[in-house]
């Protein structure tokens, strides 16, 4: 199975910050990375998908992914209080389709 | 606008069963994969099986394999994960998931349904 390892599992940032989440896999995966972002109580919502694609219009602009192979990043450019979640990686390369253990963010 | 609506959750003795049901909106469901995916309290997600469109091609987790089945109901919009011989170890919200385009990536998800095993 492809592992996932996500870094920091948590953090804690000012508005306006920017922040960086790594998410690295144990082989590589090509671009086939994609990123979730979940508040507490709800499902989890598509942030990135193959690592640096976005939906249009449903994300905003301040998200984005990087990365391809093993070593993967989400920058959020100026923090928000609404960003305040937990994070996920994903990888769609193969079965079976594995999660990083998630980071938490915090606004300060 | 799509939408996914999972049902069926609740309390099952171990050794039990349970099978929870989404019902899909707003999208042609026929046309598209579609996922479990599961949460155990306070912990991280876990992909728990897919199905492909025409259910051609199905895959599980190893932790479920043997004990659950997905299946699909195109005419009904909706998809289904029939879970034998439950453990304590599957309580967890399940979350039903879109694959929109085959690549195995998921959008959007459900609200989720909490199944809880325990005596």
């Amino acid at each position: 199975d492809i592992q996932l390892t996500q870094s920091p599992s948590s953090l804690s940032a000012s508005v306006g910050d920017r922040v960086t989440i790594t998410c690295r896999a144990s082989q590589s995966i090509s671009s086939y990375l994609n990123w979730y972002q979940q508040k507490p109580g709800k499902a989890p919502k598509l942030l990135i998908y193959t690592a640096s694609s976005v939906l249009q219009s449903a994300v905003p602009s301040r998200f984005s992914g990087s990365g391809s192979g093993t070593d993967f990043t989400l920058t959020i450019s100026s923090l928000q209080p609404e960003d305040s979640a937990t994070y996920y990686c994903q990888q769609s390369h193969r079965a079976p389709l594995t999660f990083g253990g998630g980071t938490r963010v915090e606004i300060k | 606008e799509v939408q996914l609506v999972e049902s069926g959750g609740g309390l099952v003795k171990p050794g039990g069963s349970l099978r929870l049901s989404c019902a899909a909106s707003g999208f042609t469901f026929s046309r598209n994969s579609m996922n479990w995916v599961r949460q155990a309290p306070g912990k991280g997600l876990e992909w728990v099986s897919s199905i492909s469109s025409s259910s051609t091609y199905i895959y599980y987790a190893d932790s479920v394999k043997g004990r659950f089945t997905i299946s699909r109901d195109n005419a009904k919009n909706s998809l289904y994960l029939q879970m034998n011989s439950l453990r304590a170890e599957d309580t967890a919200v399940y979350y039903c998931a879109r694959d929109p385009s085959s690549d195995n990536w998921f959008d959007p998800w459900g609200q989720g349904t909490l199944v809880t095993v325990s005596s």
